[in-house]
């Protein structure tokens, strides 16, 4: 069974303090990883697609990095404005079709 | 960028009435869209994925004839609630799949489903 955990569950940062998000998957045949960002009460706004390990992506204040055990959500410099929940999800094989996992992501509070 | 939008985004109902969701992807064509529950304060349940032109696939323990979903065209996907109970009170989230060299998933703002 694909499983798709994020640590910490939640994560008090102060203004300018940089800091990292994981997200560790045991999935088969993956096809992708993406990362997310949501507000209380609104749908995932799309951040980040990763194919493959080694692979990199930035936006910002906000970094991507890919293994293939793991992703990382790095965060420089956060602003209050970067307070959200942060999803990681992956695309995978199963069963003949593909299937999306989400984890229970983190819970971001950048402090002024 | 891909946009994807749901009606309504909050909808309160009677127990035993049926609601429809609808969601549409506003400048794409989606053949592939997903529906999702969430409940406070976890992550999303894949609930079926939807494909144009055929029939929905369910994840394990959703009920088939509770949710009914049809995917009309390739811009629009409808989740119908049927015979709803307080216990299908939840926030649904619905995506659009754009596949190709950029596959990924764009989420539409979520429908609250309060069921009285």
């Amino acid at each position: 069974e694909d499983q798709v955990t994020q640590s910490p569950e939640a994560l008090r940062l102060q203004e300018g303090e940089s800091s990292s998000l994981n997200c560790s998957y045991t999935v088969s045949g993956l096809r992708g990883l993406f990362w997310y960002r949501q507000d209380p009460g609104k749908g995932p706004e799309f951040l980040f697609t990763l194919y493959s390990a080694g692979e990199e992506k930035e936006k910002e204040r906000l970094k991507a990095t890919l293994t293939k055990k793991e992703s990382f959500l790095h965060i420089t410099a956060p602003k209050p404005e970067d307070s959200a929940t942060y999803l990681c999800a992956v695309l995978a094989n199963s069963g003949g079709y593909q299937k999306v996992t989400f984890g229970t992501g983190t819970k971001l509070q950048v402090i002024p | 960028g891909a946009v994807v939008s749901q009606h309504p985004s909050w909808v309160i109902c009677k127990s035993g009435t049926s609601v429809k969701i609808e969601c549409r992807s506003l400048d794409f064509q989606a053949t592939t869209m997903f529906w999702y529950r969430q409940f406070p304060k976890q992550s999303l349940m894949l609930m079926a994925t939807s494909n144009e032109g055929s029939k929905a696939t369910y994840e394990q323990g959703v009920e088939k004839d509770k949710f009914l979903i049809n995917h009309a065209s390739l811009t629009l996907s409808t989740l119908t609630v049927t015979s709803a109970h307080p216990e299908d009170s939840s926030f649904y989230i619905c995506s659009a799949r754009v596949g190709g060299t950029t596959d990924t998933q764009y989420f539409g703002p979520g429908t609250r489903l309060t069921v009285l």
